[in-house]
């Protein structure tokens, strides 16, 4: 089946510690997203990138970096310079163009040791 | 920018009934609009979207109202089931940006 898989669904951090969270799709989309979800709030955007070699900031892209060498996969980096990483990340893929709904993965848990 | 609310932020009706969940947004150049569900311990799962050109789209037992006038949008449910109970996101996007903003949520549930 198509769809997103992020990777892994649980992870714990320690202070001064940078950690990767997964993302891959196999929908053949060129657009993917990471979102940051705190409790009983909205999504907020952290990075996007619309096509390989190619990403820009979101709204709270401060401590942390992406990568997109691969169409299918776009990994974020939480590094020990965001200092309240405790949240549920997001990330999401799309066709390009306008008015195309953003299909999402089931979301990875980081929290703090 | 734009800025999104939801109107409530839990709603409970009793099973079989209608559900109504409004969002209201900011930026009257907002001409994307599409509606999450979202499951405890899952990512939010596509419901239906609008584009402004239109004003009602209905789907499977959902029906989305947009009203441009007062930047205004809701999402009906009909025949309302235990397995609608969620979180509701209602998502934003204005021209050629393919950003969404997001709203808060609302928790839905469903009584016996």
């Amino acid at each position: 089946d198509g769809g997103i898989t992020q990777s892994p669904k649980y992870l714990f951090r320690k202070e001064g510690q940078n950690v990767t969270l997964s993302c891959e799709q196999n929908l053949n989309h060129d657009a993917m997203y990471w979102y940051r979800q705190d409790p009983g709030q909205g999504l907020r955007l952290i990075y996007y990138s619309q096509i390989v070699n190619d990403f820009q900031k979101g709204d709270i892209a401060e401590g942390y970096s992406v990568s997109r060498e691969k169409k299918e996969s776009f990994p974020l980096t939480v590094t020990s310079a965001q200092k309240n990483p405790t949240a549920f990340y997001l990330c999401a893929s799309s066709l390009q163009g306008e008015s195309q709904p953003q299909h999402f993965g089931d979301g990875t848990r980081l929290s703090i040791l | 920018g734009e800025s999104v609310g939801l109107h409530l932020p839990t709603l409970s009706v009793q099973e079989g009934d209608n559900s109504i969940i409004n969002c209201a947004y900011s930026n009257s150049a907002s001409d994307y609009f599409i509606w999450y569900k979202q499951e405890s311990g899952k990512g939010p799962q596509f419901i239906i979207d609008i584009r402004s050109n239109m004003d009602k789209r209905q789907g499977q037992r959902v029906t989305v109202l947009l009203n441009k006038t007062v930047k205004h949008l809701s999402l009906q449910i009909a025949a309302t089931q235990p397995g609608d109970s969620a979180v509701y996101f209602c998502a934003v996007a204005a021209g050629s940006a393919r950003q969404l903003t997001f709203g808060s949520g609302t928790q839905l549930t469903v009584l016996p």
